[in-house]
């Protein structure tokens, strides 16, 4: 079966430092990968989307990025957190077959300082 | 022209009563419509889905209701328990390279016991 990972699973950043979040899918090749963004009380905002190694396409200009280095690996980065970087960041994945069905990791609580 | 809308932002049941969440769509070339539940901390699961060639889908005490004419589609839930009470979103995605879902902004439900 398949399975998502996200880590950390919490993480308190002062303004101005770097970010670096992992997400890693299990039991399945060549998945689409997606981040997102939930702002507290607030629906999700899609932020990336892969559909390969080095694929990628962003959905809302910020000072974040993603990088997908391996076929199961999807990274969300940033080089300066600002406070509005805040909220808790989800990484789904879909399937070749059943494509339109996204499935969410456990998301990473981010808190900037 | 990719908004979903949905209402209410809260609400508030009886256990073994219906709940009944509504969300309105705007861009005809979406073509898949999912439900989530997020329980607190947690992320999204995917609930149920469906196409606009049905007009009713039904798994268990969820039902999704379809209206492609009036652009709409709701989520009944039947026999309405606690261990239901979380937030639900709807989302709406279109055929591309990789199915991005735009979401609802989300309702919480809480279920009395």
């Amino acid at each position: 079966s398949q399975t998502i990972h996200q880590w950390p699973a919490t993480l308190v950043q002062p303004v101005g430092s770097p970010l670096s979040l992992e997400c890693t899918v299990e039991g399945t090749s060549n998945p689409n990968l997606y981040w997102y963004r939930q702002a507290a009380g607030r629906g999700l905002q899609l932020l990336f989307y892969s559909i390969g190694i080095d694929q990628i396409s962003s959905e809302v200009p910020q000072n974040l990025s993603a990088s997908r280095p391996q076929d199961r690996q999807f990274i969300l980065s940033s080089k300066k957190l600002l406070l509005s970087d805040s909220g808790f960041y989800l990484c789904a994945w879909s399937g070749l077959v059943l494509f339109d069905e996204q499935y969410f990791g456990p998301g990473t609580r981010l808190t900037v300082t | 022209q990719q908004q979903v809308k949905q209402s209410p932002q809260s609400l508030i049941v009886q256990k073994g009563g219906i709940s009944i969440i509504n969300c309105a769509y705007e861009n005809t070339a979406f073509d898949y419509f999912p439900w989530y539940q997020q329980f607190p901390g947690k992320g999204p699961a995917l609930l149920i889905a469906i196409r606009p060639d049905v007009s009713e889908k039904k798994e268990g005490r969820f039902t999704i209701s379809f209206n492609k004419s009036a652009k709409q589609f709701s989520l009944h839930i039947m026999d309405s328990q606690p261990g239901d009470s979380a937030t639900y979103f709807c989302a709406a995605s279109r055929l591309g390279s990789a199915r991005q879902l735009t979401f609802g902004s989300g309702t919480q439900l809480t279920v009395l016991p």
